[in-house]
Parts: C-alpha cells; sequence; structure tokens
C-alpha cells in the first residue's frame, strides 16, 4: 500500500530550464513533507522541507510547493544544472514515514 | 561531523546465516532509522528509536529480523537466519527532529 507515490521515473530536462518533480500522497494527516536526493552508492540527502502548514518553502533554486487539497507536492529545481542529475525522493510524515519510489531526473547539458 | 556511519558497505553471505548490520549515528542526534531499498518497493521504513528506545518497529518484516540501539552512539541491525530475498541495500539515518533525517552510505547485502 503506496501512501506515497511518485507516478513518474524519470524526468529528462534541458540545462538551465525548470524541472518539476511531482508527489501525491493519500493520508491526510501526514504534517510534515520532505525531498531527498540521491546519488548512485550514497545515502539520500536531505533538500528542502514543509509543513502542512504552508503550501510554499523556497531554498535558492528549489522550491516546493503543497496543494492539501489534492494531496499534491512538487518540487521545482530553476535553473536546472546538469549537477541536480540524481533520483529525488519525496517522504511525508506524521506517526509513521513514508517514501516515494523515486523520480530520476537528468538535466541534460 | 563524519556523518553517519554504516559498516560493512558491502556483505555477501550464504543463506542462513546471520548478518549483523552496524550503525554510528551523528552524535547529539536523538531519533535513529534503519530503512531497506528494494527496487520493487523503494525505501521502506524498518524500524525507529528516539533516545535508544524503539518506537516503531512495524516495518521489521519478519522475526528474523531485530535491532538493537545499546547506546546513543551504535545500533545494529541483525538478520537470522538470512534468506535470498533479504538481498537489498540497508541504510542507517539519524535526525534531530525526526524530520530532516542525515543518512548513512548503505550496505548493501547480497544473500546467496
Amino acid at each position: 500500500d503506496q501512501q506515497v507515490k511518485q507516478n513518474s521515473p524519470s524526468l529528462s530536462v534541458q540545462e538551465g530550464r525548470i524541472s518539476i518533480l511531482n508527489c501525491d500522497y493519500t493520508n491526510s494527516m501526514f504534517d510534515y513533507f520532505l525531498w531527498y536526493k540521491k546519488y548512485p552508492a550514497e545515502g539520500p540527502t536531505f533538500l528542502i522541507s514543509i509543513s502542512s502548514i504552508k503550501d510554499k518553502n523556497e531554498d535558492g533554486r528549489f522550491t516546493v510547493f503543497l496543494n492539501k487539497s489534492a494531496k499534491h507536492l512538487s518540487l521545482h529545481i530553476v535553473p536546472s544544472q546538469p549537477g541536480d542529475s540524481a533520483v529525488y525522493f519525496c517522504a511525508a510524515t506524521g506517526n509513521q514515514f513514508y517514501f516515494g519510489t523515486g523520480t530520476s531526473l537528468t538535466v541534460i547539458p | 561531523d563524519a556523518g553517519v556511519i554504516q559498516s560493512p558497505r558491502h556483505e555477501v553471505t550464504e543463506m542462513g546465516q546471520e548478518v549483523t548490520l552496524r550503525c554510528k549515528p551523528i552524535s547529539g542526534h536523538d531519533y535513529l532509522f534503519w530503512y531497506r531499498q528494494t527496487m520493487m518497493r523503494g525505501l521502506e521504513l524498518l524500524i525507529y528509536f528516539n533516545n535508544n528506545v524503539p518506537i516503531d518497529d512495524s516495518g521489521m518484516p519478519e522475526d528474523r529480523f531485530s535491532a538493537k540501539m545499546p547506546n546513543a552512539s551504535f545500533s545494529t541491525l541483525k538478520i537470522q537466519p538470512s534468506e535470498p530475498r533479504d538481498s537489498a541495500v540497508y541504510f542507517c539515518a539519524s535526525s534531530l527532529s525526526g524530520y530532516e533525517q542525515y543518512f548513512g552510505p548503505g550496505t548493501r547485502l547480497t544473500v546467496t
């Protein structure tokens, strides 16, 4: 039972353009959402988070948007850089912790 | 800080053998998490501790899996006996708040 879903397993974007990664969740009790970035042979690295009381959080080139009514969050990366190429996981937490299955982002120079 | 340290980085063992994975969390972090990553199921939370006490072990797949945290700087995940379906990458993570987690590099386990 996937409580956090990332329906796009992969995404390719040209350098300098916007990357939009999407995530859907099912449990309205989740109160905190996070995005992690993972390079091969490394553990996930925390990227950005958002509380359920907010609808947007920004950190440099990274912005996370939360739409509670749609149970949807997205990560925007602007401008995309080749070093952003990695697998991105969204995660949600309430009493438990759930991760999506990841989206592999490739930024083409 | 050195970050979360996991050992071994790779483990190959035969079915039926006992496997012990080790984790040293970031100093000062009160939360410690064990995850398993597979192609089929992605990243799954197995168990997490707060102040060395297991809080939720509902993700532990079977009684063959056990985890301990004898002190704030060390945790183990043990599989006994191991089976081929246990082959996966196992991650340990620690956290100060329980929200943002810092992951170790993982242990790639192969059970033949």
